[in-house]
């Protein structure tokens, strides 16, 4: 039973414009979430991450939004850039031991 | 910023033999490592996680046997895939995690394993 989900497994967007990432997740009891970008044969690279305690955390590029009664949160990228283009995957900690539940990742491509 | 490093990047291995990744946190104490696995177009799976001088916790359908994990200091953890065999190629990352979030769980770079 998947926890977390990415339903989107990938994106393409104009070099410019907002990239919208979407997340989706079940269990309640998740208190912090994260976003990692990835390329291939690479460790994941912390983005941002939010509190469950806030809907809003803004970096930058980079804003990610909870909504909590939809269990749902959301990365945007804007302006997006043909150097975000890679495999974004959302993490989400909860449950015991502070572990991570990642989603299945999307892969998003710029273009320029 | 917090850093973990990670080696081998890449490792070949004969089946039937054992290798060990290694996972070092460089600025910060990691009380806690976590271990994934990465197959080809899929998440990251956790396997295990390890606390400094207990033993480790395994996921479901993680052999304990097989993938022998050691955190012997808080600023390194290792694992060990004994007896490898070709399903075991996978890429395998550490995370160093239970510390302050705004390290928000470094990851290694990762170590891509090839079975032969």
């Amino acid at each position: 039973d998947q926890q977390v989900k990415q339903n989107s497994p990938s994106l393409s967007v104009q070099e410019g414009r907002i990239s919208i990432l979407n997340c989706d997740y079940t269990n309640s009891m998740f208190d912090y979430f994260l976003w990692y970008k990835k390329y291939p044969a690479e460790g994941p690279t912390f983005l941002i991450s939010i509190s469950s305690i806030k809907d809003k955390n803004e970096d930058g590029r980079f804003t990610v939004f909870l909504n909590k009664s939809a269990k749902h949160l959301s990365l945007h990228i804007v302006p997006s850039q043909p150097g975000d283009s890679a495999v974004y995957f959302c993490a989400a900690r909860g449950n015991a031991g502070n572990m991570l539940t990642f989603g299945g990742g999307t892969r998003l491509m710029v273009k320029p | 910023g917090a850093v973990v490093s990670q080696h081998p990047s890449r490792v070949i291995c004969k089946s039937g033999t054992s290798v060990k990744i290694e996972c070092r946190s460089l600025d910060f104490q990691a009380t806690t490592m976590f271990w994934y696995r990465q197959f080809p177009k899929q998440s990251l799976m956790l396997m295990a996680t390890s606390n400094e001088g207990s033993k480790a916790t395994y996921e479901q359908g993680v052999e304990k046997d097989k993938f022998l994990i050691n955190h012997a200091s808080l600023t390194l953890s290792t694992l060990t895939v004994t007896s490898a065999h070709p399903e075991d190629s996978s890429f395998y990352i550490c995370s160093g995690g239970g510390g302050s979030e705004n390290y928000g769980y470094t990851f290694g770079s990762g170590t891509r394993l090839t079975v032969v």
